[in-house]
């Protein structure tokens, strides 16, 4: 079964509007989980590195004002998309790794679709 | 910075026949993992196989392996006998093991179509 849950899996979203989408690791501890953007038929372009009882670090060119991330807790992240609009529409996915103890292996969520209206 | 190319946009192949998708990257790292990732329709994304760099030979996976090429810094994708349910994109991907481990940086992906 899925050890990271994302939801929602679908969201429309009215322009203007924000929208909370939630990662959350079910069977372990993550410290530090990733957010991810793809477009149709595109790669996937890291977002942010989101840091349990820290700030989030940004890629390059990415809004942090835009994409507020929380993680608040060992198992939940949550990317906010503030002042929606049509651009940012797409597909968003989060990850995160189980760390060296446990082999590095990284889990993905089953992603979150966003359309803006 | 590390990057990932993959050269191959699309590629198609006959059911039950072997396909191999390539991978190049660049580091200056020498601890390192590699994946391959395959995302069907759904958008779910699959691990297909993890090489770890300091490990010689190649990793299989089934109908899945490698030709791992550390000096070359290349990573091959070989699909033998492929299957219907093969019909995908597949990404190449890169993780250092230094510092923040568990941040991906991928290709650009390949479109694979399988036949029948």
């Amino acid at each position: 079964g899925a050890v990271v849950s994302q939801h929602p899996s679908w969201v429309i979203c009215k322009s203007g509007t924000s929208v909370k989408i939630e990662c959350r690791s079910l069977d372990f501890q993550a410290t530090t989980m990733f957010w991810y953007r793809q477009f149709p038929k595109q790669s996937l372009m890291l977002m942010a590195t989101s840091n349990e009882g820290s700030k989030a670090t940004y890629e390059q060119g990415v809004e942090k004002d835009k994409f507020l991330i929380n993680h608040a807790s060992l198992t939940l992240s949550t990317l906010t998309v503030t002042s929606a609009h049509p651009e940012d529409s797409s597909f968003y996915i989060c990850s995160a790794p189980t760390g060296v103890s446990s082999g590095n292996t990284i889990y993905f969520g089953e992603g979150s679709w966003l359309t803006v209206v | 910075a590390q990057t990932v190319t993959q050269s191959q946009p699309e590629m198609s192949v006959q059911e039950a026949e072997t396909v191999t998708l390539s991978c190049t990257y660049d580091t200056s790292e020498s601890n390192y993992y590699l994946f391959w990732y395959k995302q069907p329709p759904s958008r779910q994304m699959i691990l297909v196989i993890r090489q770890e760099a300091y490990k010689q030979q190649n990793a299989t996976e089934n109908r899945f392996s490698v030709n791992f090429q550390k000096a070359a810094k290349s990573f091959s994708l070989k699909i033998s006998d492929s299957q219907l349910g093969d019909t995908a994109m597949y990404f190449c991907a890169f993780m250092t093991l230094s510092g923040n481990t568990g941040k991906l940086i991928f290709g650009q992906g390949t479109t694979l179509q399988v036949k029948p």
